[in-house]
This record gives C-alpha cells, sequence and structure tokens, in this order.
C-alpha cells in the first residue's frame, strides 16, 4: 500500500486548459512538498506547504495543504507545453513519495 | 557547482552479476538517500546516510547494500541482480535533519538499470 496516493495517475490536455492534480493520504503530515520531474531527469523541488490550509503560488501552480493535513492538490492554470512532467508529492520526512501524476500539455 | 552526479547513466546486467552504483554529490550535505522509481509507484526509499560513515536501510532494503566512506560520495551496491532490480535509480542530498519541515533533497540525473 502506498503511504500518499496521487490522482490521477495520467493526464493528457490542450494547451490552456486547467488542471488539478490531487495528493491524499489518511496520515497526518508536518509538511507536504511538491517536485516536478522532467524527462531522464531527477525531480526538483516546486514547494513545501506546512500549515493546514496554507495555499502557496508559483506562478501558474497553486498548491493548497490540506485543513486536516493529509492531502494536498496542485492546480495549474493556463498550461502550457513546459509544464509537461510528472508530478510527486512527498511527505514532510521526505522518506515517502506519492505515486505521481504523468503530465502531458498538447500544444 | 556539479551537485548530485551519478555513474553510469545506463547498465545492462545479467541475472547473477554485481555492480556498484555511485553518487557523488559536492554540495557538503550531510543526508545522501538512494531511491528507486518503477512505473506507477513512484520513489522508493532504498537506504539512506546521515553522515559519513552511517547507513540505513530505507522501505526497500532487500537485494541492496550501502556504504558512506567519504561524505561525498554514496555507493549502491548489487551483489546479485535480479530482473525485479530493474528500475531507475536516483541518488538525492539534502543538507538539513530530516527531522527539518524545509529539507530540500536535491536529486541526481538517474541511472537506468536492466536486468536480464
Amino acid at each position: 500500500t502506498q503511504l500518499l496516493e496521487q490522482s490521477p495517475q495520467f493526464l493528457s490536455i490542450q494547451e490552456g486548459e486547467n488542471l488539478t492534480v490531487y495528493c491524499n493520504s489518511s496520515s497526518v503530515f508536518s509538511s507536504l512538498q511538491w517536485y516536478r520531474q522532467e524527462p531522464g531527469e531527477g525531480p526538483v523541488l516546486l514547494v513545501t506547504v506546512v500549515t493546514g490550509g496554507e495555499v502557496k503560488k508559483l506562478k501558474r501552480l497553486t498548491f493548497q495543504f490540506g485543513d486536516a493535513r493529509k492531502d494536498s492538490s496542485l492546480h495549474i492554470t493556463a498550461a502550457q507545453p513546459g509544464d509537461t512532467g510528472l508530478y510527486l508529492c512527498a511527505a514532510g520526512n521526505q522518506f515517502y513519495f506519492g505515486t505521481g501524476t504523468s503530465l502531458t500539455v498538447i500544444p | 557547482n556539479a551537485g548530485v552526479t551519478q555513474t553510469p547513466k545506463f547498465r545492462v546486467l545479467k541475472t547473477g552479476q554485481s555492480m556498484t552504483l555511485l553518487c557523488a554529490q559536492d554540495m557538503n550535505h550531510e543526508y545522501m538517500y538512494w531511491y528507486r522509481q518503477d512505473p506507477g509507484m513512484g520513489l522508493r526509499l532504498i537506504h539512506y546516510s546521515v553522515g559519513e560513515g552511517t547507513t540505513a536501510k530505507g522501505e526497500v532494503p532487500d537485494g541492496y547494500n550501502v556504504s558512506r566512506l567519504k561524505k561525498q560520495n554514496f555507493l549502491l551496491g548489487l551483489e546479485s541482480a535480479a530482473p525485479s532490480q530493474t528500475s531507475v535509480y536516483f541518488c538525492a542530498s539534502t543538507y538539513f535533519p530530516r527531522q527539518s519541515s524545509y529539507n530540500e533533497q536535491f536529486f541526481g540525473p538517474g541511472t537506468r538499470l536492466t536486468v536480464l
């Protein structure tokens, strides 16, 4: 069983569309992180959320930590081909990563 | 700075062969990690090290051994490779203790291993 479940597993959308990916768990975390991984490379940290209900924005990306600190979401506005990649959430102690969401943005 | 580097980038082994994957970091990080990545499974921790001369088991340690003789290097060994160990292996390092909520792991580019 996976500690962190992400959905959807795959997502293919047209450029300009909006999307949301989810990271869910039955456990409570002190913090949660989102990484993006491009093909042939290692993951790169996007953001860390710490407080329940916290919302952080990174340009067109909006990250939210659930009130109970068990889940998180990533919303992308007006997706661009450069957003293509694998999005991974990770538990605060970083020993556990989510199952990943593979996003393809079609020009 | 090169960051985190991994050697080799690709490798094909036959069942039963052994090999060592090398990870090097030039950021003076205390903590280093080895993960494997399989489709639909995300990253799973194999072993990690909190400092030179120390190692600990992660979520999936069976069939692997590690050594951290120098602070900048973390080696992952497969003594007798099995097809189930076909995967992409990532090394990572971080400065802050894992208890911190503000860790950022820096990853290498990965090693793609195929065991026939």
